[in-house]
Parts: C-alpha cells; sequence; structure tokens
C-alpha cells in the first residue's frame, strides 16, 4: 500500500522568511496529493492540492510543487507570518481505492517567530 | 450549514467498554471517513465509506466497527475498548466526482476519548 514521508517534523522560522516541507510517497500510481493544515486544538482544512498531471499549483502565499518521477512533493510558504504556525500534513491518495483512501504523512509543526 | 459535526467532544471509558461515535454532514456528501489522531503519526484511516451503503477497511480497522446508517451519518463503534484505542477520532466527508475539488475532506470538530 501507498507510504507517505514527511520531513523535517519541526520547522522554526522567522518571521517574513520562507519555509519548505517535503514529503515523499512511494506508489507511482498515486494522482491525488492534499496538505492540509491544523491549528492547535483544531480540525485539519484543506489549504492546496495537486493532481498528477501538474507540475506545479500556487494559491497566494503558498505554492506545492509535484515531481513524478522522483515521488516527491513538496509545500512552499512565502513571506511567511505568525498565523501560520500549526501543523502541515501531506498526504497522497491510493488510486486503486478509487481515491478514497488518504495516507497522511506525520506532520510538520511550523513555529513562525515575529 | 452546520458542515460536519461529531458526538460526543470527550469521552473517558474503562477498559472493555463498548461505545458509538456518532458523525452526520449536512453537505449532501457522498463519501465519509473516520480517522485517529495520535501524536506524531498523523491521521490514520480507520475506515471510509465511498457511497451510501458501502465500507472499507483503512490502514487500521482492528477494534472498530462502522456503519452508514444513511447518506448524512457515518458511526463508528468501539465494541471492546483499549487503552491502546486511546486518541482523537475525526470524521470527515468528501463529495468525490462531481467537482475539481472533489477530493477535499472536510472534517468534524474531532471527539477526544481516553480508554483508561
Amino acid at each position: 500500500g501507498e507510504n507517505v514521508e514527511q520531513h523535517p517534523s519541526t520547522l522554526s522560522v522567522q518571521e517574513g522568511d520562507s519555509a519548505v516541507i517535503k514529503c515523499t510517497y512511494s506508489d507511482s500510481a498515486s494522482n491525488y496529493f492534499p496538505w492540509y493544515k491544523q491549528e492547535l486544538g483544531k480540525r485539519p482544512q484543506l489549504i492546496i492540492d495537486i493532481r498528477s498531471n501538474v507540475g506545479e499549483k500556487k494559491d497566494q502565499r503558498i505554492a506545492v510543487t509535484l515531481n513524478k518521477t522522483a515521488k516527491h512533493f513538496s509545500l512552499h510558504i512565502t513571506e511567511t507570518q505568525p498565523e501560520d504556525s500549526a501543523v502541515y500534513f501531506c498526504a497522497a491518495t491510493d488510486p486503486y481505492t478509487g481515491g478514497f483512501k488518504t495516507i497522511f504523512g506525520a506532520g510538520t509543526r511550523l513555529f513562525v517567530k515575529a | 450549514n452546520a458542515g460536519v459535526t461529531q458526538t460526543p467532544k470527550f469521552q473517558v471509558l474503562k477498559t472493555g467498554q463498548s461505545m458509538t461515535l456518532q458523525c452526520a454532514q449536512d453537505m449532501n456528501h457522498n463519501s465519509m471517513y473516520w480517522y485517529r489522531q495520535d501524536p506524531g503519526m498523523g491521521l490514520r484511516l480507520i475506515y471510509y465509506s465511498a457511497s451510501e451503503g458501502t465500507t472499507d477497511k483503512g490502514e487500521v480497522p482492528n477494534g472498530y466497527n462502522v456503519s452508514r446508517l444513511n447518506k448524512r451519518e457515518f458511526s463508528l463503534r468501539l465494541e471492546s475498548a483499549a487503552p491502546s484505542q486511546t486518541s482523537v477520532y475525526f470524521c470527515a466527508s468528501s463529495d468525490s466526482g462531481r467537482a475539481e475539488r472533489s477530493n477535499e475532506q472536510f472534517f468534524g470538530p474531532g471527539t477526544r476519548l481516553t480508554v483508561l
């Protein structure tokens, strides 16, 4: 089955700097890669996603890149702000279940220091 | 719209007790999911229901059962709770198939379960 590894587990940046979180997946057939943000004590919420037919997607200060050959994808946050502090999860969907089975990485706790 | 709701918010059980976690969504979504979240381990899929009338095992189904009662409701049952089932449980739903972002999962607020 699909396996997703996420690095780093903790990331601390200065306000205004960029943050990069990297994930690798094991099943080359996986075709959908969402990123979720979870603030302390809250539920996870989708912030951006990418499908396997696209190499990069951007939404304001956040972007995701996908390298299908290397089976890795990354989240980039530019001009970080204190409200970006949260846990970020990458995920990949298992295509053999019609995309319903989503496998999450272990998460990255991002601290943005003011 | 309330989105995805879960009851209860908190629960303490003794080893061997049983309970059912309730989940409901009012977004007319076809698919529903149950996850557990443990520190340092992210979200792990317990069971999912691709559509009304179907359920399938996820990554960690042992010790759990589910019922897709109707399109709105998806319950998770612990028949004989164990301390290893102490976790935060999230229910989620998704549209699946009808929009560009149909794979987006909408999560409930979570149930914090402690098994003593």
